[in-house]
């Protein structure tokens, strides 16, 4: 079964640091782009980042350029995302998605990043 | 950035009636190939997102023949023929011809 499955989630304070995982398993990750896509509470969907298959083209949102770091190490089959000086608006709950034909096709269940004090 | 508007905010529906959702992009979502770079995807309550309707007008596997997609350029409807029950969620358009991907704002569909 094709699956992504996220973890790292946790509550962490503002200026705080939190590394992301995302597992995946069912397909071969280094075939594909891969997307993280985070949701506010009560709220929509927005885009964060994106990289290529090898690791070689990055893009960021303008609001989490600087302060996160996406990554992959396809050996492992995992995503990863480095959250750096970590901000209250950044609280959201956390999904990886497969890029396919187009599309996001794949997507986890998500990780829920809460930043307070 | 292409900006996505999608309307209406909420959209109350009957089972077995029919229901659009529309979506416009502030550029043309139009391909070389002639495709258009958008995607619906339906979020149920306490779940991830899941695709509907891919580069504008096919269904994705496993979606009921009840969903649609049509439209071209800049304007998009997704249409359900006869709502049911398992319908009911949040409805999200996003463009994915170029990053930032960006979504509509959503449409929340809720049983009358």
């Amino acid at each position: 079964e094709v699956q992504l499955v996220e973890s790292g989630g946790d509550l962490v304070q503002p200026g705080g640091s939190l590394r992301l995982s995302c597992a995946a398993s069912g397909f071969t990750l280094s075939s594909y782009w891969m997307h993280w896509v985070r949701q506010a509470p009560g709220k929509g969907l927005v885009w964060v980042s994106r990289i290529n298959s090898d690791g070689s083209s990055i893009v960021y949102a303008d609001s989490v350029k600087g302060r996160f770091t996406m990554s992959r190490d396809n050996a492992k089959n995992t995503l990863y995302l480095q959250m750096n000086s970590l901000r209250a608006e950044d609280t959201a709950v956390y999904y990886c998605a497969r890029f396919r034909s187009g599309f996001l096709d794949v997507w986890g269940k998500g990780t829920t990043v809460t930043v307070s004090s | 950035d292409i900006v996505m508007t999608q309307s209406p905010l909420s959209l109350p529906v009957t089972p077995g009636e029919p229901a659009s959702i529309s979506c416009r992009s502030s550029q043309s979502l139009l391909r070389s190939d002639g495709s258009n770079s958008l995607v619906w995807y339906l979020q149920k309550p306490g779940q991830s997102p899941q695709v509907l309707i891919y580069l504008g007008s096919n269904r994705a596997s496993g979606v009921p023949d009840r969903f649609s997609g049509s439209g071209s350029g800049t304007d998009f409807t997704l249409k359900i023929s006869r709502v049911e029950a398992e319908d009911v969620g949040v409805y999200y358009c996003m463009q994915a011809l170029q990053t930032p991907l960006t979504f509509g704002g959503g449409t929340k569909v809720e049983i009358k």
